[in-house]
């Protein structure tokens, strides 16, 4: 089966500073990666998406970005943090097996913007 | 666009009590999978059962199973024999079969069990 890394667990940033969260995917090869942010009462919103190396799909607007370098790796960054991007960030990829359609989760990253 | 609607924010069973979460959704498509998704105070998303459009038969995974009714576009989840252990926040969640790409997510139902 595979597994989902994402780092660092915790961070706390003040306002202004950068942000860099990573998320490594073991098992699988051309995965289906994407980027989820939870924020209470909300439930789940999708940042960003990405098919292949390179290829990024942002749903929302905002100072976030995302990039693919390699296969099994996906990163998220601000250059400017705002107080608003407080919250829980998921990593998630597709599974070996992809006509099983479900996504398999990393453990998360709480992010507290000060 | 799709959207995927639970319209319970909370909900409380007693334990060995059987209790259903409700989730309805929006699409044009006709092929499309739909999963509900446990997430205990852990905070790591686990998969509890998949169903796809395609098929009529309900899915079950031992004490969960889930009445699929695609024409109403309702897809909800019954949690036989509670046990609390089953205290989690609940994500129900679409995704087109065609369409490689997004998986849409509902705001969830925060799950109390009652000892």
């Amino acid at each position: 089966s595979q597994t989902i890394h994402q780092w660092p667990a915790t961070l706390v940033q003040p306002v202004g500073s950068p942000l860099s969260l990573e998320c490594t995917v073991e098992g699988t090869s051309n995965p289906n990666l994407y980027w989820y942010r939870q924020a209470a009462g909300r439930g789940l919103q999708l940042l960003f998406y990405s098919v292949g190396i390179g290829q990024i799909s942002s749903e929302v607007p905002q100072n976030l970005s995302a990039s693919r370098p390699q296969d099994r790796q996906f990163i998220l960054s601000s250059k400017k943090l705002l107080l608003s991007d407080s919250g829980f960030y998921l990593c998630a990829s597709t599974g070996r097996v992809r006509n099983t359609g479900e996504l398999f989760f990393g453990e998360g990253s709480r992010l507290t913007v000060l | 666009a799709q959207t995927v609607t639970q319209s319970q924010p909370e909900m409380s069973v007693q334990e060995a009590e059987t209790v259903t979460l409700s989730c309805t959704y929006d699409t044009s498509e006709s092929d499309y999978y739909l999963f509900w998704y446990k997430q205990p105070p852990s905070r790591q998303m686990i998969l509890v059962i998949r169903q796809e459009a395609y098929k009529q038969q309900n899915a079950t995974e031992n004490r969960f199973s889930v009445n699929f009714q695609k024409a109403a576009k309702s897809f909800s989840l019954k949690i036989s024999d509670s046990q609390l252990g089953d205290a989690a926040m609940y994500f129900c969640a679409y995704r087109s079969q065609n369409r490689d790409d997004k998986i849409i997510f509902g705001k969830g139902t925060r799950l109390h069990i009652l000892p």
